[in-house]
């Protein structure tokens, strides 16, 4: 079974452009959270879907960050437009729905580098 | 807000010294407990999970975690480390249905 796949594994782009961060979860796996670190610090949450719907963005640091689950399969995070404080490495995690005690997991993460 | 707090942020240790790593949290409910590994260059993984019953479980590699709801505490622990356990080691606190809180982390060098 395939894990949580993210896309791209690094992405170095300039202040003020725009990325695009991919996640697709496992296969069934109706949550799905962002998360990201900053170097050094906590992985800090960012927001979880449950199917398509947002069930918690209150991680999201402001509007410059959109995510979308169309469809309820895999994800996207836009960053527009990318600020230096936005570097850091972008985590996502899925874990199936209806069962109060399951583990999340979690994809390789996409390095991202602001310059 | 729920926190999680990872009390050592730099652990050095020789080959075959036992670990102790401490994982703090506040949250007054139900709570599943986790630590995560993430070794160079890999992805998070999980170490070793509580959910309920016994308060020491057991995980991979030989580690072991031990929940004490009186002291919020999920401290993880190995007798003798090995130079392949130098990681990045994440505590990680799931009030069900809810988002996952993590702590700060803790890198673990182990010396051959």
């Amino acid at each position: 079974e395939a894990g949580v796949t993210q896309f791209p594994s690094h992405s170095v782009i300039e202040k003020g452009q725009t990325v695009t961060l991919r996640c697709d979860p496992i296969s069934g796996h109706d949550n799905l959270y962002w998360y990201r670190r900053v170097m050094g610090k906590e992985i800090k949450f960012l927001l979880h879907f449950v199917k398509e719907s947002k069930q918690d963005e209150s991680g999201m640091p402001n509007n410059r960050f959109l995510a979308e689950r169309t469809g309820g399969t895999y994800s996207t995070l836009k960053v527009q437009p990318a600020e230096l404080e936005d570097s850091g490495v972008y985590f996502c995690a899925s874990s199936p729905l209806g069962r109060g005690h399951t583990e999340a997991f979690f994809g390789q993460g996409t390095r991202l580098t602001v310059v | 807000a729920q926190s999680v707090s990872q009390h050592n942020h730099h652990v050095i240790l020789s080959e075959a010294a036992s670990l102790e790593l401490g994982c703090n949290y506040s949250y007054g409910g139900t709570v599943n407990l986790f630590w995560y590994v993430q070794y160079p260059g890999q992805h998070l993984q999980l170490l070793l999970k509580y959910f309920s019953g016994d308060p020491l479980v057991k995980g991979i590699k030989g580690f072991e975690a031990e929940f004490i709801k009186s002291k919020f505490s999920f401290n993880l622990r190995k007798p003798s480390v090995q130079w392949s356990d130098t990681a990045e080691y994440f505590c990680a606190v799931n009030p069900p249905g809810n988002q996952f809180y993590f702590g700060t982390g803790t890198s673990l060098t182990v010396i051959p």
